[in-house]
């Protein structure tokens, strides 16, 4: 069974400071994996996904994030942080079963951005 | 661009009571999922369907039951309502079952008093 492990649960970073999310993924297969942002009360927003090809993927609102499967890995960053950065963020590994696929998040990492 | 549609936002319901919540996907979209989010909490994978069939099953208590229908939309019913069940529920959609992007909507929060 898959699993995605966010080692960091609370980040604290400064406005205009760069960011680095961890997320660690167990999968016996290739790996689909995804970044999701979900603000204070609100739907899960797709950030980016890698599926293949090329490892740095770019997504929404200037993050991205990079594969690697010797580490198992698919970290966030962006290199410089805004106030309205501040969220949720959930890094998520698509499985697949017998019958169909479905998702598997992380616990979440809670961003807090001091001005 | 359109996205997926889930009603009501905001439930309120009594303990022992019945709720249904619904869901609209993405246009084109055949696969439908349901989560369900504690509060502090990951999302849990509650149960999928690919073109109105069953697909996959996660942690779906028994009193919980859905299904999609022939427009695709979904609804999920939750009956003998317990405290614990007060939630974020989230539904999302993708086309087709495999190597595909997964769309969420805003989710119903649902709370039993």
């Amino acid at each position: 069974a898959q699993s995605v492990t966010q080692p960091d649960i609370h980040i604290t970073v400064s406005e205009g400071a760069s960011l680095e999310l961890r997320c660690n993924y167990s999968y016996g297969a290739t790996p689909y994996l995804f970044w999701y942002v979900q603000s204070p009360g609100q739907g899960l927003q797709l950030l980016l996904k890698y599926f293949s090809g090329d490892t740095l993927v770019q997504g929404i609102k200037g993050f991205e994030a990079e594969f690697k499967r010797s580490q198992s890995s698919f970290n966030l960053r962006k290199p410089s942080v805004h106030w309205s950065d501040a969220a949720e963020y959930f890094c998520a590994v698509l499985g697949f079963t017998g019958g169909g696929n479905k998702l598997t998040f992380g616990t979440g990492t809670q961003l807090k951005v001091e001005l | 661009a359109a996205g997926v549609i889930q009603s009501p936002r905001h439930l309120i319901k009594e303990k022992r009571e019945t709720a249904t919540l619904k869901c609209y996907p993405i246009p084109r979209h055949d696969t439908v999922y349901w989560y369900q989010q504690g509060p502090g909490q990951d999302p849990q994978f509650l149960i999928s369907f690919y073109e109105k069939m069953q697909s996959d099953k996660g942690s779906i208590p028994d009193r919980f039951s859905a299904q999609q229908f022939s427009d695709y939309h979904s609804e999920l019913n939750m009956s003998s309502l317990e405290l614990g069940d007060s939630a974020l529920y989230f539904c999302a959609s993708s086309l087709g079952t495999g190597k595909n992007t997964i769309y969420f909507g805003e989710g119903s929060w649902l709370t039993v008093v």
